[in-house]
């Protein structure tokens, strides 16, 4: 089992619709969690933290649920903008530091 | 100028060569970071080092060799390129909070 899996997608959605992805991770020793984006060959860039009691950062809102262990990434209104692909990555207690990157999902917005 | 520049952008080599990525930051981070990517792969570490004198295998570090010759360079050797080496190459830095990385622009690499 991947220790962090995802969706590959695509997720293809229209302007302004809302999507959401969810990631699991298999170490419930999970400390720290993001969200990166990465447009088409280009660098990943983190997008946000994700926090236990879920935050939210304008059009995007992270969850976070320990018990199922998975992580969850919603963006409402969609722009042409967020067509990327959005990697889940997770750290844990003894590897302080040291992220682990799901293989990512892939969203493509259309007109 | 970027937080995180590598060099070369783009290199194609042939079977055998030995060649070397190189990365260096303005950061004043002390933790660096190589990662290889592949489709349908993601990011995998190859060797990470928190200080000049503190260097670690990643989960993908055979054929490949790294120098942090300060605290803001860290470069990655490949001593004998083989085509199953080619692949997108990423280094990253963080701070001690672990608070996210930043990431260089990337060397795409190709071993023909």
């Amino acid at each position: 089992r991947k220790e962090v899996e995802q969706d590959p997608g695509p997720f293809n959605v229209p302007e302004g619709a809302t999507v959401a992805f969810n990631c699991t991770y298999s170490n419930s020793a999970s400390q720290s969690f993001f969200w990166y984006r990465q447009d088409c060959r280009k660098e990943p860039k983190l997008l946000m933290s994700v926090y236990s009691s879920g935050n939210e950062d304008g059009r995007f809102t992270a969850q976070l649920n320990r018990a199922s262990q998975y992580i969850s990434l919603l963006i409402r209104d969609s722009k042409l903008s967020d067509s990327a692909t959005y990697l889940c990555v997770v750290s844990w207690s003894g590897t302080a530091s040291k992220l682990t990157f799901g293989t990512g999902t892939r969203l493509q917005v259309t007109l | 100028d970027a937080d995180v520049t590598q060099t070369p952008r783009n290199r194609i080599t042939k079977t055998g060569k030995r060649i070397m990525l190189e990365c260096s930051q303005t950061k004043g981070h002390d933790r660096m970071y190589w990662y290889r990517q592949d489709p349908g792969l993601g990011l995998r570490l190859i060797y990470y080092s928190f200080d000049v004198k503190d260097i670690n295998k990643g989960e993908i570090s055979d054929g490949y060799s790294v120098s942090r010759q300060a605290q803001a360079k860290f470069s990655l050797s490949l001593e004998s390129a083989i085509p199953n080496q080619t692949a997108l190459y990423f280094c990253a830095t963080s701070d001690s909070s672990a608070y996210g990385y930043t990431f260089g622009s990337g060397t795409r690499l190709t071993v023909v």
